[in-house]
């Protein structure tokens, strides 16, 4: 089966400074990778996600994220961050084809202040 | 972009009522829906997968007569929390399979509290 780990609960960060948000994943076969973004009291919104192809993928709110599958990663980046972009963060794997369910992380509160 | 809608977003119950939540895809047909649950600063455990028009496929540990789910058509799914108690409390969240692509959308999440 797989699973993912998100080693970072909490990450700090002053404004406009940039961000890396950790993400390993474990699977014996092929994977897809989501990163899903979380406002208090809200639902989840996908920010960016690997199915194949280029393992550098961008997504929504300037954020990025580059799969690598050498050391089973796919760890969010953002260059510069904002005041707004405080929130829970989710990481999640799911096996290819689409039958397959989406098993998340334990999630990385991003905390930005000025 | 597709929308997934939840409601009640927010529900406050009296202990040993039934609550139901529900979940719709509004402009796309969702053959597949799950639903999650998610304690405080926590992640989010998949309850339940729910099929159009069978029966839905729980996880371990998950009581199937508790948490009530149908699938009634291709863009609604229902929780039905049954006989709720104080530990039921929680942030319920669904997401909607597209069919044609596969792709997953989420709820707002609806948050149930129940006295």
């Amino acid at each position: 089966a797989q699973s993912v780990t998100q080693l970072d609960s909490q990450v700090p960060v002053f404004e406009e400074a940039p961000v890396e948000l950790r993400c390993n994943y474990s699977s014996s076969v092929s994977v897809y990778l989501f990163w899903y973004v979380q406002y208090p009291n809200q639902g989840l919104q996908l920010l960016l996600k690997y199915l194949s192809g280029s393992t550098l993928v961008k997504g929504i709110n300037g954020f990025e994220a580059e799969f690598n599958k050498s050391q089973t990663s796919f760890h969010l980046r953002k260059p510069s961050v904002h005041i707004s972009d405080t929130a829970e963060y989710f990481c999640a794997v799911k096996l290819s084809g689409t039958a397959s369910k989406l098993t998340f992380g334990t999630g990385t509160r991003l905390q930005v202040t000025l | 972009g597709a929308v997934v809608s939840q409601h009640p977003s927010w529900v406050i119950c009296k202990s040993g009522t039934s609550v139901k939540i529900e979940c719709r895809s509004l402009d796309f047909q969702a053959t597949t829906m799950f639903w999650y649950r998610q304690f405080p600063k926590q992640s989010l455990m998949l309850m339940a997968t729910s099929n159009e028009g069978s029966k839905a496929t729980y996880e371990q540990g998950v009581e199937k007569d508790k948490f009530l789910i149908n699938h009634a058509s291709l863009t609604l799914s229902t929780l039905t929390v049954t006989s709720a108690h104080p530990e039921d409390s929680s942030f319920y969240i669904c997401s909607a399979q597209r069919q044609e692509t596969g792709e997953l959308f989420f709820g707002e999440g609806s948050r149930l509290t129940v006295l």
